[in-house]
């Protein structure tokens, strides 16, 4: 079955530790998102990456590093200058094409929280 | 810049009566919508999508929206609500920047269904 997976579920972490989320995907899409998700905010972009080995910050990048070596995997560190991580975290993909028409599939996402 | 405006963060109704969600959007060009679904602890799965033609729009578990150009809205309905349809809503509006698509999502509507 084709998808994506988020690994893992829950993470806990101590103030001053960075974190790395894993988020890997087989529907062969070239994009690749990721969202932060807080009670009554809705889905705010952290990072996104249009193709291997090149990335964009979104709306929230202060605090968030990410890599993007393989097409299929797109990790995000949330490093100790995220002031406030704790939160639900979710990966997308889609396909790329020009007019921003493309659906994008989400993981189950990663619950953080810190300590 | 694109904005999504979802008026109600809690919705609820009784089993077999109208579902009613509404959004508003705001954009300078032609928009493409969605509609999402969340069910508790998981991502996000879409329900249906308006790009471009008949503005009726028909997704999975009988919801369907209705693009009004005039009023800048895309409510979503569904004509008999189900136990099964408690969730949490997300409209989002597309935008292409060139390079990438990106969405923008409202702050969501938690649909109750009581007996």
């Amino acid at each position: 079955d084709g998808g994506i997976t988020q690994s893992p579920k829950y993470l806990f972490r101590k103030e001053g530790q960075n974190v790395t989320l894993s988020c890997e995907q087989n529907l062969n899409h070239d994009a690749m998102y990721w969202y932060r998700q807080d009670p009554g905010q809705g889905l705010r972009l952290i990072y996104y990456s249009q193709i291997v080995n090149d990335f964009q910050k979104g709306d929230i990048a202060e605090g968030y590093s990410v890599s993007r070596e393989k097409k299929e995997s797109f990790p995000l560190t949330v490093t100790s200058a995220q002031k406030n991580p704790t939160a639900f975290y979710l990966c997308a993909s889609s396909t790329q094409g020009q007019g921003g028409y493309n659906e994008q599939f989400f993981g189950p996402g990663t619950r953080l929280t810190v300590l | 810049a694109q904005s999504v405006t979802q008026l109600g963060s809690h919705v609820s109704v009784s089993e077999g009566a109208l579902v009613l969600l509404r959004c508003n959007y705001s954009s300078s060009v032609p928009p493409y919508l969605f509609w999402y679904v969340q069910y508790p602890n998981q991502g996000l799965q879409l329900l249906l999508k308006y790009t471009t033609g008949a503005t009726l729009v028909k997704g999975i578990n009988g919801f369907e929206a209705e693009f009004k150009k005039s009023e800048t809205s895309f409510h979503l309905t569904k004509p008999s609500a189900h136990m099964s349809d408690a969730a949490e809503y997300f409209c989002a509006v597309s935008r292409y920047t060139g390079t990438a698509s990106k969405l923008t999502f409202g702050t969501g509507t938690r649909l109750q269904v009581t007996l």
